[in-house]
């Protein structure tokens, strides 16, 4: 594994309640992703980031924001939660040989009521 | 539209059967992976190719860039290879393209 963590591991939350989701990498790279998952669609990307302080938007970014204040720390909010929002979600590093393998963390399952 | 299209989206086997299954990309790529995911657990990563093909065990992918086309085959197929199979593309930049999946399950 590429020692990444996610926390917490499942969260049951109320619509309308902020939620942060944390994504720990040990090995200092660059490339952060955070995706959801949703039967029927596949991963889709909803932020990522290229550095400390450095994000851009995926696909599906409404109602979640992102921030990395250090290397080994990335960090999805859902300012106020909905019930779209229940999902799984997974945080991502880019390494390998020319960046082109994606490792994923455990995964994160939230549930907003 | 979809970047990455696999097929099928769910297969059935009896144990000790050849499977296989097919991803189409519509990007230029720099790189194609392969991924497995067990029923409620974590994403693995089984191959990353560029071209030609790679073998690990009893599995096996190969990619045609000229036709934008890979398949990832299981041979002596196990109860265990149970798994949602998913492949993704590195394109342009660093933006990863994912297909939905293909959900196989081997019957013992």
């Amino acid at each position: 594994d590429a020692g990444i963590t996610q926390s917490p591991r499942h969260k049951v939350t109320e619509t309308g309640t902020p939620v942060t989701l944390r994504c720990h990498q040990t090995e200092n790279h660059r490339y952060m992703y955070w995706y959801r998952q949703d039967p029927g669609h596949g991963l889709r990307l909803i932020h990522y980031s290229y550095g400390v302080k450095d994000t851009d938007k995926g696909e599906v970014s409404d109602g979640y924001s992102v921030s990395r204040s250090k290397t080994e720390d990335f960090l999805l909010t859902l300012e106020s939660a909905t019930s779209s929002q229940t999902s799984v979600y997974f945080c991502a590093i880019q390494r390998g040989p020319r960046g082109n393998e994606q490792f994923f963390g455990p995964g994160t399952r939230l549930t907003v009521l | 539209k979809n970047e990455v299209e696999q097929s099928p989206q769910n297969l059935t086997a009896q144990e000790g059967e050849f499977i296989t299954i097919n991803c189409s990309y519509s990007v230029g790529i720099s790189a194609l992976h392969w991924l497995q995911q067990h029923p409620g657990g974590g994403i693995v990563s089984l191959f990353m190719l560029s071209s030609g093909k790679k073998k690990h065990g009893r599995l096996i992918a190969t990619i045609n860039i000229q036709e934008k086309h890979s398949s990832l085959h299981i041979t002596a197929s196990h109860p265990r290879d149970s798994a949602v199979y998913i492949c993704a593309v590195r394109g342009a930049g660093n933006q990863f393209y994912f297909g939905t999946g293909t959900s196989l399950t081997v019957i013992p």
